[in-house]
């Protein structure tokens, strides 16, 4: 079992840019989340996906937009990368309905110069 | 809404018992977790207690749950070199069926030989 993948690793963009991230949940899982991690800081909720539909959505702009496929896996797109983008980025999954196993991928490290 | 606090930094010497402690709000939250973070990783999922349970035990591992304090805590027994890393509290929260994790700020936990 591969657990959560994440796609890249890091990357470096500059301000203004695009970016796709990638996310493959653990398998038997159908519920991805994503997460902005900044240095020094607790993971914040960026937005949930189940059933190819956003559940919910945390406390970031429109600039932050999501996709989920049939097969489960997710992707986090940022446009407009603003300096303050810089951040782990967390992708989550777990099995619908909960049953407590919440697990993480290593994250995509993203650098806005 | 939800907040959960967290000490910042924890220094134990290495056969010593740690005992890392965390407070949250959302009364409702079904699932309390415990992460770990190492240098430049993602989050591993070290143990989550459900809401009905006091305790729970796993391995060098034990998770005390007080629900009237809205208190929980990790201990690790026998804390080796290797458990120096970053642990977060998460309290999770429900908004129909989706869910989203909120985060402590960390704590990190120094193991000295």
């Amino acid at each position: 079992d591969a657990g959560v993948t994440q796609s890249p690793t890091h990357l470096i963009k500059t301000r203004g840019q695009q970016v796709t991230l990638r996310c493959s949940p653990k398998s038997g899982h159908d519920t991805v989340s994503w997460y902005q991690q900044a240095l020094g800081q607790g993971p914040q909720f960026i937005f949930q996906y189940y059933e190819e539909e956003e559940r919910q959505r945390g406390n970031f702009p429109d600039r932050f937009s999501g996709h989920q496929f049939p097969n489960y896996s997710s992707e986090l797109n940022v446009n407009a990368l603003l300096l303050g983008d810089s951040a782990l980025y967390l992708c989550a999954s777990r099995r619908a309905p909960n049953t407590g196993e919440l697990f993480f991928g290593e994250g995509s490290r993203l650098t806005v110069l | 809404g939800e907040d959960v606090e967290q000490s910042l930094f924890l220094s134990v010497r290495e056969g010593d018992s740690s005992v890392i402690n965390c407070t949250y709000t959302d009364s409702s939250s079904t699932y309390l977790y415990w992460y770990k973070q190492e240098p430049g990783a993602g989050l591993q999922l070290l143990t989550y207690i459900f809401s009905n349970m006091d305790m729970k035990q796993d391995q060098r591992l034990t998770v005390l749950l007080n629900k009237k304090d809205k208190h929980l805590s990790l201990r690790i027994a026998d804390t080796q070199t290797g458990d120096s890393a970053i642990y977060f509290c998460a309290e999770i929260a429900y908004t129909g069926t989706a869910s989203k994790l909120t985060f402590g700020t960390g704590t990190r936990l120094q193991v000295t030989l």
